[in-house]
């Protein structure tokens, strides 16, 4: 069975400072990995995703993530935080052996001004 | 394009009532889902359908039933509601696993 844990439900930073959400995921076969965010009072839309190409991989709205086989994880980040970034963040894994995506608990990222 | 639209957005039942939610998607996809996402809880899988008239359970499908007759439709039928159903339900679909999901915007429901 696959499954994901998002290490910690809330994270704040500053406005301008590194953002950082982790995530670690567990996999029998290869795995494909997904950030979402979800805006209050809207439905998730897709960040990213690691198919298993390049390891790291480029989002929309400035984030990246990069993936780790040696250490499970799938850890999202951006250099520079902005207001507009607080939102719930949702890591995820699938396998093209399955028809279904795992979400994980999801992280609350607050900006700090 | 509309993508995926779920109908209706809000509702309050009362205990014991039935009703259908109903999402819709003009994009396509051969796959839907419907999730439901409570605080600190995440999305869990309630059912889902790999194409129409195929349906398959979830991580929580008890008190729920889907059904997928046409390839743009999902319904999701409670039967009798419980305020253990009260939550925000989403519904997605996708043209394949592993290409990710396009979400709708959400149904809040509340069971009083």
């Amino acid at each position: 069975a696959q499954s994901v844990t998002q290490l910690g439900s809330h994270v704040s930073v500053s406005e301008g400072a590194l953002v950082l959400l982790r995530c670690n995921y567990s996999s029998s076969v290869p795995p494909y990995l997904f950030w979402y965010v979800q805006y209050p009072n809207q439905g998730l839309q897709l960040l990213l995703k690691y198919t298993s190409a390049a390891t790291l991989v480029k989002g929309i709205n400035g984030f990246e993530a990069e993936f780790k086989k040696s250490e499970t994880s799938f850890h999202l980040t951006k250099p520079s935080a902005h207001m507009s970034d607080a939102a719930e963040y949702f890591c995820a894994v699938t396998s093209n052996r399955d028809d279904k995506i795992i979400f994980g608990k999801g992280t609350r990222l607050h900006i700090l001004p | 394009n509309a993508g995926v639209t779920q109908t209706p957005k809000f509702r309050v039942l009362k205990t014991g009532q039935s009703m259908t939610l109903l999402c819709a998607q003009d994009m396509n996809h051969e796959y839907m889902y419907w999730y439901r996402q409570d605080p600190g809880m995440g999305l869990r899988l309630i059912h889902y359908s790999v194409g129409e008239g195929t349906t398959a359970k979830g991580e929580v499908p008890d008190g729920y039933n889907v059904s997928r007759l046409k390839k743009q439709n999902f319904l999701l039928g409670l039967e009798s509601a419980a305020p253990s159903q009260t939550s925000v339900y989403f519904c997605a679909s996708s043209y394949s696993n592993p290409y990710g999901y396009t979400f709708g915007s959400g149904t809040r429901l509340t069971v009083v």
